[in-house]
Protein backbone atom coordinates (compact mmCIF):
# COMPACT_ATOMS: atom_id res chain seq x y z
CA UNK A 1 0.00 0.00 0.00
CA UNK A 2 0.72 3.75 0.03
CA UNK A 3 1.08 6.36 2.66
CA UNK A 4 -1.26 9.43 1.11
CA UNK A 5 -1.41 13.05 2.46
CA UNK A 6 -3.43 15.73 1.81
CA UNK A 7 -3.15 19.79 2.75
CA UNK A 8 -5.55 21.56 4.49
CA UNK A 9 -7.03 18.88 6.31
CA UNK A 10 -10.63 21.59 5.81
CA UNK A 11 -11.18 24.78 4.87
CA UNK A 12 -13.80 27.96 5.20
CA UNK A 13 -13.54 29.56 2.10
CA UNK A 14 -15.36 32.69 0.68
CA UNK A 15 -17.34 32.51 -2.28
CA UNK A 16 -15.39 33.57 -5.41
CA UNK A 17 -12.03 32.71 -4.36
CA UNK A 18 -10.29 29.63 -5.15
CA UNK A 19 -8.27 26.88 -3.19
CA UNK A 20 -5.55 24.55 -3.89
CA UNK A 21 -5.36 21.16 -2.33
CA UNK A 22 -2.19 19.18 -2.40
CA UNK A 23 -1.81 15.20 -2.16
CA UNK A 24 1.48 13.52 -1.46
CA UNK A 25 2.13 10.02 -2.01
CA UNK A 26 5.59 8.13 -0.11
CA UNK A 27 6.34 6.51 -3.06
CA UNK A 28 6.19 7.06 -6.99
CA UNK A 29 2.63 5.82 -8.31
CA UNK A 30 1.90 5.87 -11.88
CA UNK A 31 -2.07 6.49 -11.45
CA UNK A 32 -3.26 9.47 -9.50
CA UNK A 33 -6.99 10.35 -9.28
CA UNK A 34 -9.16 13.36 -7.83
CA UNK A 35 -12.78 12.53 -6.62
CA UNK A 36 -15.32 15.12 -5.26
CA UNK A 37 -18.13 13.36 -2.52
CA UNK A 38 -20.52 15.43 -1.40
CA UNK A 39 -22.70 15.54 1.99
CA UNK A 40 -24.05 12.18 2.33
CA UNK A 41 -23.33 10.99 -0.99
CA UNK A 42 -20.44 8.22 -2.89
CA UNK A 43 -17.62 9.11 -4.64
CA UNK A 44 -17.29 10.91 -8.11
CA UNK A 45 -14.38 10.97 -10.12
CA UNK A 46 -13.31 14.11 -11.09
CA UNK A 47 -10.04 13.96 -13.56
CA UNK A 48 -6.77 11.63 -13.62
CA UNK A 49 -3.49 13.12 -12.75
CA UNK A 50 -1.34 12.13 -15.63
CA UNK A 51 2.16 13.23 -14.87
CA UNK A 52 3.71 15.12 -17.50
CA UNK A 53 0.29 16.12 -19.59
CA UNK A 54 -2.81 17.70 -19.19
CA UNK A 55 -5.35 15.46 -16.55
CA UNK A 56 -8.25 13.90 -18.29
CA UNK A 57 -11.43 15.27 -16.47
CA UNK A 58 -14.52 13.37 -16.31
CA UNK A 59 -18.01 14.55 -18.32
CA UNK A 60 -19.06 17.33 -15.64
CA UNK A 61 -15.56 18.68 -15.04
CA UNK A 62 -13.26 20.98 -16.91
CA UNK A 63 -10.17 22.12 -16.63
CA UNK A 64 -11.00 25.95 -16.09
CA UNK A 65 -13.19 24.87 -12.61
CA UNK A 66 -11.24 22.15 -11.64
CA UNK A 67 -6.92 22.45 -12.46
CA UNK A 68 -4.89 19.80 -11.97
CA UNK A 69 -0.93 19.88 -11.76
CA UNK A 70 0.82 16.60 -11.31
CA UNK A 71 4.56 17.60 -11.80
CA UNK A 72 6.18 13.81 -10.70
CA UNK A 73 5.69 10.46 -9.67
CA UNK A 74 4.71 11.83 -5.77
CA UNK A 75 2.61 14.92 -5.83
CA UNK A 76 -0.44 16.27 -7.15
CA UNK A 77 -2.53 19.17 -6.88
CA UNK A 78 -6.12 19.82 -7.79
CA UNK A 79 -7.65 23.84 -7.82
CA UNK A 80 -11.01 24.78 -7.01
CA UNK A 81 -11.52 27.85 -9.39
CA UNK A 82 -14.18 30.59 -8.40
CA UNK A 83 -15.72 28.88 -5.70
CA UNK A 84 -19.83 28.87 -5.20
CA UNK A 85 -21.52 26.76 -2.00
CA UNK A 86 -22.59 24.03 -4.37
CA UNK A 87 -18.68 23.37 -3.82
CA UNK A 88 -18.70 22.54 -0.92
CA UNK A 89 -17.72 18.72 -0.45
CA UNK A 90 -15.18 16.41 0.31
CA UNK A 91 -12.36 16.81 -1.98
CA UNK A 92 -9.97 13.19 -2.14
CA UNK A 93 -6.99 11.87 -3.97
CA UNK A 94 -6.55 8.73 -4.46
CA UNK A 95 -3.62 6.20 -5.77
CA UNK A 96 -3.60 3.23 -7.66
CA UNK A 97 -1.41 0.84 -6.36
CA UNK A 98 -0.90 -3.29 -7.41
CA UNK A 99 -1.61 -5.54 -9.84
CA UNK A 100 -5.58 -5.46 -9.17
CA UNK A 101 -6.55 -1.74 -10.06
CA UNK A 102 -7.02 -0.96 -6.26
CA UNK A 103 -6.82 2.49 -5.08
CA UNK A 104 -5.62 3.71 -1.78
CA UNK A 105 -6.91 7.19 -0.51
CA UNK A 106 -6.05 9.97 1.19
CA UNK A 107 -7.52 11.98 4.50
CA UNK A 108 -9.77 13.89 2.38
CA UNK A 109 -10.12 17.87 2.29
CA UNK A 110 -13.47 19.32 3.62
CA UNK A 111 -14.38 22.18 1.98
CA UNK A 112 -16.53 24.71 3.16
CA UNK A 113 -17.68 27.77 0.73
CA UNK A 114 -19.76 30.59 2.30
CA UNK B 1 -21.34 0.72 -18.79
CA UNK B 2 -19.54 -0.55 -15.55
CA UNK B 3 -21.88 0.23 -12.42
CA UNK B 4 -22.70 -0.57 -9.02
CA UNK B 5 -25.59 -0.99 -7.21
CA UNK B 6 -25.42 -1.21 -2.97
CA UNK B 7 -28.12 -1.37 -0.54
CA UNK B 8 -28.37 2.07 0.26
CA UNK B 9 -29.69 1.64 4.02
CA UNK B 10 -29.40 3.45 6.31
CA UNK B 11 -28.88 0.03 8.76
CA UNK B 12 -29.10 -0.17 12.49
CA UNK B 13 -28.05 -3.19 14.50
CA UNK B 14 -27.59 -3.90 17.84
CA UNK B 15 -23.95 -5.48 19.05
CA UNK B 16 -23.15 -8.99 17.94
CA UNK B 17 -26.10 -8.92 15.34
CA UNK B 18 -25.05 -10.49 11.92
CA UNK B 19 -24.38 -8.44 8.87
CA UNK B 20 -25.17 -8.20 5.43
CA UNK B 21 -25.03 -5.72 3.16
CA UNK B 22 -26.10 -6.50 -0.81
CA UNK B 23 -23.77 -5.32 -3.55
CA UNK B 24 -24.64 -6.11 -7.26
CA UNK B 25 -22.40 -5.07 -10.40
CA UNK B 26 -22.58 -4.66 -14.16
CA UNK B 27 -19.40 -5.15 -15.83
CA UNK B 28 -17.77 -5.41 -19.02
CA UNK B 29 -14.81 -7.37 -19.18
CA UNK B 30 -13.57 -9.14 -15.53
CA UNK B 31 -13.40 -6.82 -12.83
CA UNK B 32 -11.97 -6.44 -9.10
CA UNK B 33 -14.41 -6.11 -6.35
CA UNK B 34 -13.60 -4.12 -3.51
CA UNK B 35 -15.30 -3.51 -0.36
CA UNK B 36 -14.37 0.48 1.11
CA UNK B 37 -15.12 1.36 4.87
CA UNK B 38 -14.88 5.20 5.61
CA UNK B 39 -15.28 6.22 9.58
CA UNK B 40 -16.61 9.65 10.48
CA UNK B 41 -14.66 12.24 9.68
CA UNK B 42 -11.81 9.80 7.60
CA UNK B 43 -11.24 9.53 4.03
CA UNK B 44 -11.74 5.74 2.84
CA UNK B 45 -10.09 2.61 3.57
CA UNK B 46 -9.81 -0.65 1.77
CA UNK B 47 -11.17 -3.18 3.59
CA UNK B 48 -11.19 -6.28 1.92
CA UNK B 49 -11.31 -7.69 -1.64
CA UNK B 50 -11.64 -10.35 -4.70
CA UNK B 51 -9.72 -10.58 -8.01
CA UNK B 52 -11.60 -13.21 -9.89
CA UNK B 53 -14.32 -15.50 -9.53
CA UNK B 54 -15.55 -17.31 -6.52
CA UNK B 55 -12.80 -15.44 -4.62
CA UNK B 56 -13.00 -14.80 -1.17
CA UNK B 57 -11.92 -11.78 0.62
CA UNK B 58 -12.15 -11.24 4.30
CA UNK B 59 -10.55 -8.95 6.54
CA UNK B 60 -11.38 -7.92 9.85
CA UNK B 61 -13.94 -10.05 10.66
CA UNK B 62 -16.10 -9.41 7.25
CA UNK B 63 -15.97 -11.11 4.03
CA UNK B 64 -17.45 -11.18 0.78
CA UNK B 65 -17.68 -13.96 -2.09
CA UNK B 66 -17.58 -12.66 -5.72
CA UNK B 67 -20.10 -14.51 -7.32
CA UNK B 68 -19.88 -14.16 -11.19
CA UNK B 69 -22.97 -16.36 -11.54
CA UNK B 70 -25.47 -13.75 -9.63
CA UNK B 71 -23.37 -10.65 -10.12
CA UNK B 72 -22.68 -10.13 -6.45
CA UNK B 73 -20.30 -9.44 -3.55
CA UNK B 74 -21.99 -8.98 -0.40
CA UNK B 75 -20.76 -7.80 2.51
CA UNK B 76 -20.85 -9.98 5.80
CA UNK B 77 -19.95 -10.18 9.37
CA UNK B 78 -20.94 -12.65 11.78
CA UNK B 79 -20.94 -10.33 14.90
CA UNK B 80 -20.96 -6.45 14.86
CA UNK B 81 -19.20 -3.92 17.29
CA UNK B 82 -19.86 -0.49 18.39
CA UNK B 83 -16.80 0.16 16.48
CA UNK B 84 -17.95 -1.29 12.97
CA UNK B 85 -20.00 1.89 12.72
CA UNK B 86 -19.16 3.53 9.35
CA UNK B 87 -20.27 3.71 5.99
CA UNK B 88 -19.24 0.80 3.62
CA UNK B 89 -18.94 1.22 -0.53
CA UNK B 90 -18.83 -1.57 -2.94
CA UNK B 91 -16.71 -0.81 -6.00
CA UNK B 92 -15.43 -2.76 -8.98
CA UNK B 93 -12.61 -1.74 -11.15
CA UNK B 94 -11.34 -3.18 -14.60
CA UNK B 95 -8.61 -3.09 -17.21
CA UNK B 96 -10.91 -1.43 -19.82
CA UNK B 97 -10.64 1.78 -17.50
CA UNK B 98 -8.68 3.69 -15.10
CA UNK B 99 -11.28 4.86 -13.00
CA UNK B 100 -12.90 2.72 -10.01
CA UNK B 101 -16.98 2.45 -9.24
CA UNK B 102 -18.56 3.30 -6.28
CA UNK B 103 -22.12 2.50 -5.00
CA UNK B 104 -24.22 4.72 -3.37
CA UNK B 105 -22.87 3.49 0.25
CA UNK B 106 -24.43 1.84 3.40
CA UNK B 107 -24.60 3.83 6.57
CA UNK B 108 -24.04 1.13 9.58
CA UNK B 109 -24.80 2.03 12.58
CA UNK B 110 -24.24 -0.56 15.75
CA UNK B 111 -25.79 0.13 19.16
CA UNK B 112 -24.71 -1.43 22.38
Amino acid sequence: SAVISQKPSRDICQRGTSLTIQCQVDSQVTMMFWYRQQPGQSLTLIATANQGSEATYESGFVIDKFPISRPNLTFSTLTVSNMSPEDSSIYLCSVEFGESYEQYFGPGTRLTVT
Amino acid sequence: GNSVTQMEGPVTLSEEAFLTINCTYTATGYPSLFWYVQYPGEGLQLLLKATKADDKGSNKGFEATYRKETTSFHLEKGSVQVSDSAVYFCALATSNNNDMRFGAGTRLTVKP
